[in-house]
């Protein structure tokens, strides 16, 4: 039972390129999220999914979208990275709208 | 507009001795709050959480406490040992329309020193 994975680890992108991160979990639940953490911020919520098929903005959702084919899996996409997406980004899956369980997290670097 | 604060960045305590971090809040809809802790180059991990209808809550040694009039929780880590050297952040949660979503603290260095 691995819980949530996130690949990659790390990334370096240039302005401009675009990238997905995966977030996959064995858990069998129905709501995912994926987050952004920033120096001296806490966790900011991009965007959900509350089912397969589903996805939902969330606190800062701007140039990134989010798709979920398939419900062990969330990914979230940037289509042109931009230097202030430079962050470690957390994904995160729960059974309720309780308890979260959280990622290792991917740093990403955009030059 | 922060709705969920963490008012102190860092704490140092000795080991053996009791840790208090604190979290305020502004959203009167919060009705659900829990404590991450999160070591270097994890994820955070869930460690305790408290609904609005207690005012306190225990797991080990840890205890959460919830004063809904002062919109304030603090979390008691008792005795504090090194491994509880973390970073713990405070998440609420309103019931309703964006259920869904966890609002987060800044979060509270906690070094406990052997």
């Amino acid at each position: 039972n691995a819980g949530v994975t996130q690949t990659p680890k790390f990334r370096v992108l240039k302005t401009g390129q675009s990238m997905t991160l995966l977030c996959a979990q064995d858990m069998n639940h129905e709501y995912m999220y994926w987050y952004r953490q920033d120096p001296g911020m806490g966790l900011r919520l991009i965007h959900y999914s509350v089912g397969e098929g589903t996805t939902a903005k969330g606190e800062v959702p701007d140039g990134y979208n989010v798709s979920r084919l398939k419900k062990q899996n969330f990914l979230l996409g940037l289509e042109s990275a931009a230097p202030s997406q430079t962050s470690v980004y957390f994904c995160a899956s729960s059974e309720s709208h309780n308890e979260q369980f959280f990622g290792p997290g991917t740093r990403l670097t955009v030059l | 507009d922060q709705q969920v604060k963490q008012n102190s960045p860092s704490l140092s305590v000795q080991e053996g001795r009791i840790s208090i971090l604190n979290c305020d809040y502004t959203n009167s809809m919060f009705d659900y709050f829990l404590w991450y802790k999160k070591y270097p180059a994890e994820g955070p991990t869930f460690l305790i959480s408290i609904s609005s209808i207690k005012d306190k809550n225990e797991d080990g040694r840890f205890t959460v406490f919830l004063n809904k009039s002062a919109k304030h929780l603090s979390l008691h880590i008792v005795p504090s040992q090194p491994g509880d050297s973390a970073v713990y952040f405070c998440a609420a949660r309103s019931s309703g329309a964006g259920s869904y979503q966890l609002t987060f603290g800044k979060g509270t260095k906690l070094s406990v020193i052997p």
